[in-house]
């Protein structure tokens, strides 16, 4: 069974819209928690992370977690056509070092 | 900037044949990994390395074992190829922590025929 579960599978927001991506892990033990970004034909690349409960922003991309629920989501506002990619959650447990687990992804597609 | 390479890009070839992998990361990480990604994007880890030591051993086939001559170098080989092992084996280094960002070389795609 998947630890790891995103939702949704995918998903398309006008150009300017707001993205919204979710990841919940059904391990108790999970610590910490990523989101990557793979565009088509490329490798992922970390976009950002987050180990405490509360809301992180960068730029257009802010993430929240709750580890209560060990639900985590990524926010994209003003997306741009260049944010069309998969989208990958993953998590560790801290007692588990070297092996991260991801979700299936949410592919996102922006429509001009 | 790519700092974790991988030989080759592509590799296609047939049932029972054996294949070798080749990643070498150059960010002075000490853990790397192994990563298979199916069709459906699904990334699972395969094997973890940090100093040469095996730390994360998934439950995979015997026919695949990583070989580590450094902390900068990971191979994996595959004895006998199967059918199901047509993938995108991705290959990716951190420092050692469970807190610390994985970065991903290309990617090796293997088709099986």
């Amino acid at each position: 069974q998947q630890k790891v579960q995103q939702s949704p599978e995918s998903l398309i927001v006008p150009e300017g819209g707001m993205a919204s991506l979710n990841c919940t892990s059904s391990d108790r033990n999970v610590d910490y928690f990523w989101w990557y970004r793979q565009h088509s034909g490329k490798s992922p690349k970390m976009l950002m992370s987050i180990f405490s409960n509360g809301e992180k922003e960068e730029g257009r991309f802010t993430v929240h977690l709750n580890k209560a629920s060990l639900h985590t989501s990524l926010h994209i506002r003003d997306s741009q056509p260049s944010d069309s990619a998969l989208y990958l959650c993953a998590a560790s447990m801290h007692y588990n070092q070297g092996k991260l687990i991801f979700g299936q992804g949410t592919k996102l597609s922006i429509k001009p | 900037e790519t700092a974790v390479f991988q030989t080759p890009n592509y590799h296609v070839t047939q049932v029972g044949n054996e294949v070798s992998f080749n990643c070498k990361q150059t960010l002075g990480h000490d853990t790397m990994y192994w990563y298979k990604q199916d069709s459906k994007k699904l990334l699972k880890i395969m094997f973890s390395y940090n100093n040469k030591q095996l730390i994360v051993n998934e439950t995979v086939p015997r026919r695949f074992s990583p070989q580590s001559s450094d902390k900068a170098h990971l191979n994996l080989r595959i004895k006998s190829v199967e059918p199901e092992d047509s993938a995108v084996y991705l290959c990716a280094s951190s420092y050692g922590s469970s807190q610390n960002t994985l970065y991903f070389g290309a990617g090796t795609r293997l088709s099986v025929l």
